[in-house]
Parts: C-alpha cells; sequence; structure tokens
C-alpha cells in the first residue's frame, strides 16, 4: 500500500524555468508533509515542509503547496538551476497518530539543462 | 554535511553473518531514525529512539535490533543476514519527535 506517492519518475526542465514536482498521498491522518534532496552516494536532504494548518510555505526559491482537499502537494523551484539536479523525494508524517515515522514516495528525479 | 555521522561507509559481509552500524546524530537532537532504502521498496523506516527508549517501529525484522545509548548515539544491529539485507542503511536526527529529520551520509550493506 503505497501511501505516498510521486508519479513521475522523473522531470527535465530549462535553466532559469520553474521546476514543479508533485506528490500524492491516500493517508488522511498525515499532518505534515517534508520535501528532501538526495544526491547520488550521499543522505537525503532536508528542503522544506509544511504543516497541514497551512496551505503554503516558502524559503527562498523553494515554495511547497499543500491541497488537503485533493491530499495533493507540489513543491516549486524558481529559477532552477543546473545544481538542483537530483533526485526529490516527497514524506509524510501521521504526527498525532504514528508518531514522526517518514512515509516517503518513491521519488522524482529532477535534471536541470543549462 | 547534516552535522549527522554514520560508519562504516560501504560494508561487505556474507549470508549469516551479523554486522553493526553506528549513528551519531546533530548535536542537541534527542531523536533517531534509521530507514534501509532498497531498490524495490525505496526508503522505509524501520524503528526511532528518543532519549534512549524506543519510540516507534516500523518494518524492522526481527533479525534487526537497535539501541540508542546514553550519549545519545545509535547502533543497528543485523544478523542472520541475507542476500536481501543489502541495502543502503541511513540513520537521521531531529532536536524533538515530530520536527524536521536530518539524514546521515548512509551505510552501504552489501551481503554476498
Amino acid at each position: 500500500d503505497q501511501q505516498v506517492k510521486q508519479n513521475s519518475p522523473s522531470l527535465s526542465v530549462q535553466e532559469g524555468r520553474i521546476s514543479i514536482l508533485n506528490c500524492d498521498y491516500t493517508n488522511s491522518m498525515f499532518d505534515y508533509f517534508l520535501w528532501y534532496k538526495k544526491y547520488p552516494a550521499e543522505g537525503p536532504t532536508f528542503l522544506i515542509s509544511i504543516s497541514s494548518i497551512k496551505d503554503k510555505n516558502e524559503d527562498g526559491r523553494f515554495t511547497v503547496f499543500l491541497n488537503k482537499s485533493a491530499k495533493h502537494l507540489s513543491l516549486h523551484i524558481v529559477p532552477s538551476q543546473p545544481g538542483d539536479s537530483a533526485v526529490y523525494f516527497c514524506a509524510a508524517s501521521a504526527r498525532e497518530t504514528s508518531g514522526s515515522r517518514l512515509t516517503f514516495g518513491e521519488g522524482t528525479q529532477l535534471t536541470v539543462n543549462p | 554535511d547534516s552535522g549527522v555521522t554514520q560508519t562504516p561507509k560501504h560494508l561487505i559481509t556474507a549470508t549469516g553473518q551479523r554486522v553493526t552500524l553506528r549513528c551519531s546524530p546533530r548535536s542537541g537532537d534527542l531523536s533517531v531514525y534509521w530507514y534501509q532504502q532498497s531498490l524495490d521498496q525505496g526508503l522505509q523506516f524501520l524503528i526511532q529512539y528518543y532519549n534512549g527508549e524506543e519510540r516507534a517501529k516500523g518494518n524492522i525484522l526481527e533479525r534487526f535490533s537497535a539501541q540508542q545509548f546514553p550519549d545519545l548515539h545509535s547502533e543497528l544491529n543485523l544478523s542472520s543476514l541475507e542476500l536481501g539485507d543489502s541495502a543502503l542503511y541511513f540513520c537521521a536526527s531531529s532536536v524533538v519527535t515530530g520536527s524536521e529529520q536530518f539524514f546521515g551520509p548512509g551505510t552501504r550493506l552489501t551481503v554476498l
């Protein structure tokens, strides 16, 4: 049972343009969502998070949008840079009921072309 | 650099053997988490410790065990290893339960 899904295994964008990575979830108890970036041979790096009481959170070039009714979140990167090329993981937790365990999506490989 | 350290970086062993993976959390972090990333399963939560006590358990096999010591470092023990245990094992830490988790570089385990 895949509770967090990233339906696009890969995404390719031009430098300077917007990258939009999508994530869907099925567990309505999830109340905290995170995005991580991962380079090969390294651990996931925390990017940005959002609580279920918000619908948007912004940090520099990164913005996460949460649509609770659709059980959907997205990560926008503007402007995209070649150094952003990595695998991006969406993760979720149900802090009230399941503590802090993170449930991860399968990841999306982002390639930013110069 | 997340501040979370893991040793060893690589581990190659044989089926039936036992290994210990070590993790030191970021300074000040009380929670430690273990995750397994295999090719067919993605990143899966194994177990969480908070200030020395087990807090949550995920898809952790009975052959696996973990503990967190008074200095807050943690060890993951894997025994009776099978070929399918080959994976990347990540440790993460957070200040408190429910906040963002910071991951170490991982230990790549290869079981031959």
